[in-house]
């Protein structure tokens, strides 16, 4: 079964420094890899996402991510944060199977504070 | 064209009841997806609806249940309710078979069990 860890369980950044989270799984083969963003109290938005090709993946609001197989990672970065960007930030994995999508593995998260 | 909705956004229940949540799916969505995410914790994934058929099942026991209707909506149902399934429930909709196809989040259902 796959897995997901997150290491740090709370990040705090400047606004306008910039910005990495980690992110770590466990799976045989090569996983689907997602970050999601929950503002509090909302539901889940999709960052970016990485499926095959170019390990580099660009997201929205200025996100991206690099997929290191040799690391079994997948670390978020921004180059400069703002305010808006606090949140909680989840790591998660996928894999597809008979046709379809499997149920996604969440890493604990990690909560963004972002100080003047 | 609006996305996932689930109602309601917020349920008081006591211990040993039994609730019912709802999701409509994003319109083109076949398959819906359950998790549920307890408070200071990422999502668990509870089981998935496609074909009006539990496709796959996570670690949940059969308190946890639900079903998929022909329009592709579905409902989540949990008998015997117990303190610990106090959580926010979200509700996920996608097109099954379609690789690269983004997973959409409903706000989910927050129940709290008294």
């Amino acid at each position: 079964a796959q897995s997901v860890t997150q290491p740090d369980i709370h990040i705090t950044v400047s606004e306008g420094a910039s910005l990495e989270l980690r992110c770590n799984y466990s799976y045989g083969a090569t996983p689907y890899l997602f970050w999601y963003v929950q503002s509090p109290g909302q539901g889940l938005q999709l960052l970016l996402k990485y499926f095959s090709g170019d390990t580099l993946v660009q997201g929205i609001k200025g996100f991206e991510a690099e997929f290191k197989r040799s690391q079994s990672s997948f670390n978020l970065r921004k180059p400069s944060v703002h305010w808006s960007d606090a949140a909680e930030y989840f790591c998660a994995v996928g894999v597809y199977s008979g046709g379809g999508a499997d149920g996604l593995t969440f890493g604990k998260g990690t909560h963004l504070i972002i100080q003047p | 064209d609006a996305g996932v909705t689930q109602s309601p956004t917020h349920l008081i229940k006591t211990r040993g009841q039994q609730v019912t949540l709802r999701c409509s799916p994003k319109s083109g969505h076949d398959t819906v997806s359950w998790y549920q995410q307890a408070l200071g914790q990422g999502p668990q994934f509870i089981f998935q609806y496609y074909e009006e058929e539990e496709r796959q099942r996570g670690n949940f026991p059969d308190r946890f249940s639900g079903h998929q209707f022909p329009n592709y909506s579905s409902e989540l149902n949990v008998n015997a309710l117990l303190l610990g399934d106090s959580a926010l429930y979200l509700c996920a909709s996608s097109a099954q078979g379609v690789r690269g196809e983004k997973l959409f989040f409903g706000s989910g259902t927050q129940l709290s069990v008294l």
